[in-house]
């Protein structure tokens, strides 16, 4: 079955930290998919990264990065020198060709992120 | 800003109320969702319309009926709702069936059901 692991509920940082949200991964695919998607208190969930299990090349976007092992099933995205308006509800998701063919992505539980003035 | 639209933004509604929530979007998606957030969960998906084809029903009571009028329009018609259908529900496109499509959400509608 296929489950995505967000054990951090809750982080609170203060401004220009920074913080790694920790995502781990199950699934029997060998073809899969990993996103992380941004929710701030406005409600729209925000598509920041996807990356396929064929690719563990690490990605670094401005002051957001994120580090995909297949060894160890996990996912995790780092927010540096992070800013207040990084305070959001982060989910890391997973679609496979076993359950993604029409879009049904598999959520962890969200972290949410609190950065402080 | 946001290129699915969903209204309205929140909506307070009596138990034996019809009411209906909207979401239009302009990206020449094929594929458009459903889902429903409860706080602190994560969304939760209720239907999947694919060219404008009911294609997933996750087991959603028929309190909460869709339609896909055309490829733009997404509908959700909500009658004789329960306090615990009170939530955040997020509409959402794709660009096509494939897992490895991201999703795009409008910033969802607030639900309270009194």
């Amino acid at each position: 079955a296929q489950k995505v692991t967000q054990a951090q509920t809750e982080i609170s940082v203060v401004e220009k930290e920074d913080v790694t949200l920790d995502c781990v991964y199950e699934t029997r695919d060998t073809t899969y998919y990993l996103f992380w998607y941004k929710q701030p208190p406005s409600g729209e969930l925000v598509f920041l990264i996807r990356r396929n299990s064929f690719d563990e090349q690490n990605e670094i976007s401005g002051r957001y990065s994120w580090n995909f092992q297949k060894s160890t099933s996990s996912f995790n995205f780092t927010i540096t020198a992070s800013q207040v308006v990084d305070s959001a509800v982060y989910f890391c998701a997973l679609s496979d060709t076993l359950a993604g063919s029409q879009g049904n992505l598999i959520f962890g539980k969200g972290t949410k992120l609190s950065v402080k003035p | 800003d946001t290129e699915v639209t969903q209204t309205p933004k929140h909506l307070v509604m009596g138990m034996t109320n019809k009411k209906s929530l909207k979401c239009e979007q302009h990206m020449g998606h094929r594929a458009m969702y459903w889902y429903k957030q409860k706080a602190k969960k994560p969304p939760e998906l209720m239907f999947v319309y694919s060219y404008e084809k009911l294609s997933i029903n996750e087991s959603v009571p028929s309190r909460f009926s869709p339609e896909c009028p055309n490829s733009s329009l997404l509908n959700l018609h909500l009658h004789a709702l329960q306090p615990e259908d009170s939530a955040l529900y997020l509409c959402a496109t794709k660009g096509g069936e494939h897992p490895s499509r991201e999703l795009f959400f409008g910033e969802g509608s607030r639900l309270t059901v009194l």
